[in-house]
């Protein structure tokens, strides 16, 4: 099946800092979305992003399909913003909506 | 606005016990999907359904049954619990076509299930 992985696996930032996280996948597919999951553990849905770029404040995300990956650019960060940060694809093959997830990175933002 | 809602938010079982996790959106979306989360890890599928009467299975849905018997509903039985069902549930839900989902999945808060 698919493989999606996601870098860096851990991330320590100080407020007000920029970051960018990573999520590649080893096939096509036909839809990539970005999810936070914050320290209550629910999960919010921040991009719906095949391809392109969006953005939505101080987040915004690209995927580039052809070359099987996506960024998700976190700009003047805040302790909110705190949480694991996953990446899930619906792979080409496969079909409704089903979303295999990458293991999340851990996005920690000190005051 | 409640979007996907699941209960309980909690529960312990013990071993061979039987419960059913209830979800319910009002979205009027026809694809929803059951996850469960391990300590550390991404989410996997259980298991989903297209619309109204249609499931079918995910990558873990060993141990678990579900039904659709209306749109709004997509319950989630553990018929014998088993301490490797320990895990937090979660109910997704989104609107698809021609096999294809084209809007973003939304979660519930999920539920949090130790089997002791």
């Amino acid at each position: 099946g698919i493989q999606v992985e996601q870098s860096p696996p851990d991330l320590i930032l100080q407020e007000g800092a920029n970051s960018t996280l990573r999520c590649n996948f080893s096939d096509s597919v036909n839809n990539l979305q970005w999810f936070h999951q914050n320290p209550w553990g629910q999960l919010i849905n921040l991009f719906y992003i095949p391809s392109g770029t969006k953005q939505n404040g101080r987040l915004s995300a690209t995927t580039v399909a052809t070359e099987r990956y996506s960024l998700l650019y976190i700009s003047s960060s805040q302790t909110t913003d705190s949480g694991v940060y996953f990446c899930a694809v619906e792979p080409e093959t496969d079909s409704w909506g089903k979303l295999q997830f990458g293991a999340g990175t851990q996005v920690v933002v000190t005051p | 606005n409640a979007g996907v809602t699941q209960t309980p938010k909690f529960r312990i079982l013990k071993i061979g016990q039987s419960m059913t996790l209830q979800c319910t959106q009002d979205m009027n979306h026809n694809y929803m999907y059951w996850y469960r989360q391990d300590p550390g890890m991404g989410l996997k599928l259980i298991y989903y359904s297209v619309g109204a009467g249609i499931t079918d299975k995910g990558e873990v849905p060993n141990g678990y049954n579900v039904s659709r018997s209306t749109t709004e509903d997509f319950p989630l039985r553990l018929e014998l619990a088993a301490p490797s069902q320990t895990s937090v549930y979660f109910c997704a839900s989104s609107h698809g076509s021609d096999r294809y989902s084209n809007q973003p999945q939304h979660f519930g808060d999920g539920t949090r299930l130790s089997i002791l």
